[in-house]
């Protein structure tokens, strides 16, 4: 069974620094996903990543994949406010069409 | 842009009872999920459903709880006496399987915008 683990599970942040959310599987995944979900809402998918050095940014997040250390990296760069939300990541192994979610990192960016 | 939609949005109900969430998934997709997230924790599988059956169940999908098509929109979680520790968010999420034979799919999944269900 696929383990997922992210850290930090907090992170305060001040606007216009840079970060790093780690998230590290336990087993082979053939697939790693991003969400974003802001309190009191659903998951808003981000990024999906399907190969080993596979890299994919979004306006201040850059997401990308070392399937052979087996981790997942998410970077935000010069935070701003509005990227406060919890980041999950998840993945997929086996060809199963379940998604194992890690515990999620709560971010929130100061002015 | 199609979405994935749930109702209810909010469901309180009294311990033993049974409630139906209901979701109407994107209209073209194939696959149908329902994962759960108790207040502040993480997002959890229940069950996958595709082509009119359960593909994959977690260990949480015990015998209270089933899914059902029942026509070709609506995808339902039935939960038959439910429990205090039901209460949680239910998610309802929807993929389509592209790419070619013999590359990797992609199974992006859509998620809606839940159902809070408080088990009183």
């Amino acid at each position: 069974e696929l383990k997922v683990e992210q850290n930090p599970l907090f992170l305060s942040m001040q606007e216009g620094k840079n970060y790093t959310i780690y998230c590290n599987y336990s087993t082979t995944s053939d697939r790693l996903y991003w969400y974003r979900q802001d309190p009191g809402k659903s998951l808003e998918s981000l990024f999906v990543l399907l190969s080993n050095g596979a890299v994919k940014q979004e306006g201040r997040l850059m997401a990308s994949l070392d399937t052979k250390a087996r981790l997942s990296t998410l970077h935000i760069t010069a935070a701003v406010h509005d990227l406060s939300a919890t980041y999950f990541c998840a993945g997929r192994w086996g060809g199963n069409n379940d998604m194992r979610f890690g515990a999620g990192t709560r971010l929130t960016v100061k002015p | 842009e199609p979405e994935v939609t749930q109702t209810p949005s909010h469901q309180v109900t009294q311990m033993g009872q049974e409630v139906i969430l209901r979701c109407v998934p994107i209209s073209n997709h194939l696959y149908f999920y329902w994962y759960r997230q108790i207040l502040g924790q993480k997002v959890e599988f229940l069950v996958s459903f595709y082509n009119n059956e359960i593909s994959e169940k977690s260990e949480i999908f015990d015998d209270q709880f089933s899914v059902e098509r029942p026509d070709g929109s609506n995808f339902t979680l039935k939960i038959r006496s439910t429990k205090l520790e039901d209460s949680a968010m239910y998610f309802c999420a929807s993929s389509e399987e592209v790419g070619l034979a013999g590359e990797a799919s992609y199974n992006e999944q859509f998620f809606g915008p839940g159902t809070r269900l408080t088990v009183l």
